[in-house]
């Protein structure tokens, strides 16, 4: 298995824009995951799925970021519009059930 | 809901040393504690992970226990190397249905050579 993927890598977006990051879970995890990590505030969880079904948005900093997972394969992180406090890494993990979890390379994303 | 701290915030041994990081965490529900490495620009990697029905795991040279009553747990690596050097983070979790995590803001671990 090619692990967790997310793409792009790196985004380098103007104030306002939109942003769109994609994950594709490693297949037959249950779970997916969208952390944020900063210097400032550490790995922050923003959102996770079971089964395609969103579980706990909470850690969602605020009306502006959104996330959907139409499949099993596939999840997005929207950001809508973007500012420059939205500058950091953004990460996707995946598991089973009460197990640890993996994550992909991260996309480190840069609003100017 | 589940407050992970972690401590010391960072942790500089001599090659060949011992090193240990301490967690708590509030939330007695917790059956899940992972701990990740993460190196320079990577992402976080788990190393080792123990569930509250086992007081203590251990995989080569590192180790891991916990103490449920107390809540806390912490990792124990042995003859460290320098590639030993990352930040580490601790995280908790319920599982079942509330499968959120919550992670310990990390130690950067330095071995020196």
């Amino acid at each position: 298995d090619a692990g967790v993927i997310q793409s792009p890598r790196h985004e380098v977006t103007e104030m306002g824009q939109e942003v769109t990051l994609r994950c594709k879970p490693i297949s037959g995890h249950d779970y997916l995951f969208w952390y944020r990590q900063t210097m400032m505030r550490g790995l922050e969880l923003l959102i996770y799925f079971n089964n395609n079904v969103p579980i706990d948005d909470s850690g969602m900093p605020e009306d502006r970021f959104s996330a959907k997972m139409p499949n099993a394969s596939f999840s997005t992180l929207k950001i809508q519009p973007s500012e420059p406090r939205d500058s950091a890494v953004y990460f996707c993990a995946s598991s089973l059930a009460l197990a640890g979890q993996y994550f992909g390379p991260g996309t480190r994303l840069t609003v100017t | 809901g589940e407050n992970v701290e972690q401590h010391p915030s960072t942790l500089s041994v001599q090659e060949g040393d011992s090193a240990v990081i301490k967690c708590t965490y509030s939330d007695s529900a917790s059956n899940y504690f992972p701990w990740y490495k993460q190196e320079l620009g990577k992402r976080p990697q788990l190393i080792i992970d123990i569930r509250s029905n086992v007081g203590e795991k251990k995989d080569q040279r590192i180790a891991v226990t916990l103490n449920k009553t107390a809540k806390h747990f912490s990792l124990h690596i042995t003859e460290t190397q320098p590639e030993d050097s990352a930040v580490y983070f601790c995280a908790a979790s319920k599982g079942g249905n509330n499968n959120d995590m919550r992670f310990g803001a990390g130690t950067r671990l330095t071995v020196k050579p």
